[in-house]
């Protein structure tokens, strides 16, 4: 099965940095890539995400790149706000209606005032 | 509507009791799912209805009864759970039929077992 590995755990930034999340996958066939954030006793969210087909996306502060050569993905948060402490999630599938999400372990992201 | 909703919130149970949580939406989705996670960890997958039809039981013990009365309801039937099995049980609903789909996610039911 599609085994994703996410770094780092924990990311501490100053507010106005940017912070970068890179995840890895195992099934070359995969190829849909979502990110969930889930603040603190809330429900995930999606947040943005990519397709096979697609090397960068970008939604205001927030753009994830996809490297299918090297199976990797990567979540990238300009000008951090402190709303964007959270838990982020990234997440793999392998073929399209496929309900099995393989999800990363999760980057607790605290943005410092 | 574009939430999917779940009661109770918190739930406390004995070991030796029986009790039922509940999801609900009205996006219109066929495909709904049960989601068990532990804190800072992410969510396991339990189990996906797929127009109303058991898709995936990812060999979760029998104390966990899954149950799709119509397209718009979950339900998770609990009998004697183990405190291990104290965590936040989340459902989610995506589209059929489309490729890449969302999973909309509720905001869980927090279980303890005592």
């Amino acid at each position: 099965g599609e085994n994703v590995e996410q770094h780092p755990s924990t990311l501490s930034v100053q507010e106005g940095d940017s912070a970068v999340i890179k995840c890895t996958y195992s099934d070359s066939a995969s190829n849909y890539f979502p990110w969930y954030k889930q603040e603190l006793g809330k429900r995930p969210q999606l947040i943005i995400d990519i397709r096979s087909n697609v090397g960068e996306k970008k939604d205001q502060r927030i753009a994830v790149t996809l490297n299918k050569t090297a199976k990797h993905f990567s979540l990238h948060i300009t000008e951090t706000q402190p709303e964007d402490s959270a838990v982020y999630f990234c997440a793999a599938t392998s073929t399209p209606n496929d309900y099995k999400l393989s999800f990363g372990a999760g980057t607790t992201v605290t943005v410092r005032a | 509507d574009t939430e999917v909703t779940q009661t109770p919130k918190h739930l406390v149970m004995g070991m030796t009791n029986k009790k039922s949580l509940k999801c609900e939406q009205h996006m219109g989705h066929r495909a709904m799912y049960w989601y068990k996670q532990k804190a800072k960890k992410p969510p396991e997958l339990m189990f996906v209805y797929s127009y109303e039809k058991l898709s995936i039981n990812e060999s979760v013990p029998s104390r966990f009864s899954p149950e799709c009365p119509n397209s718009s309801l979950l339900n998770l039937h609990l009998h004697a759970l183990q405190p291990e099995d104290s965590a936040l049980y989340l459902c989610a609903s995506s589209q059929e039929g489309l490729t890449y789909n969302e999973q909309f996610f509720g905001p869980g039911t927090r279980l303890t077992v005592l």
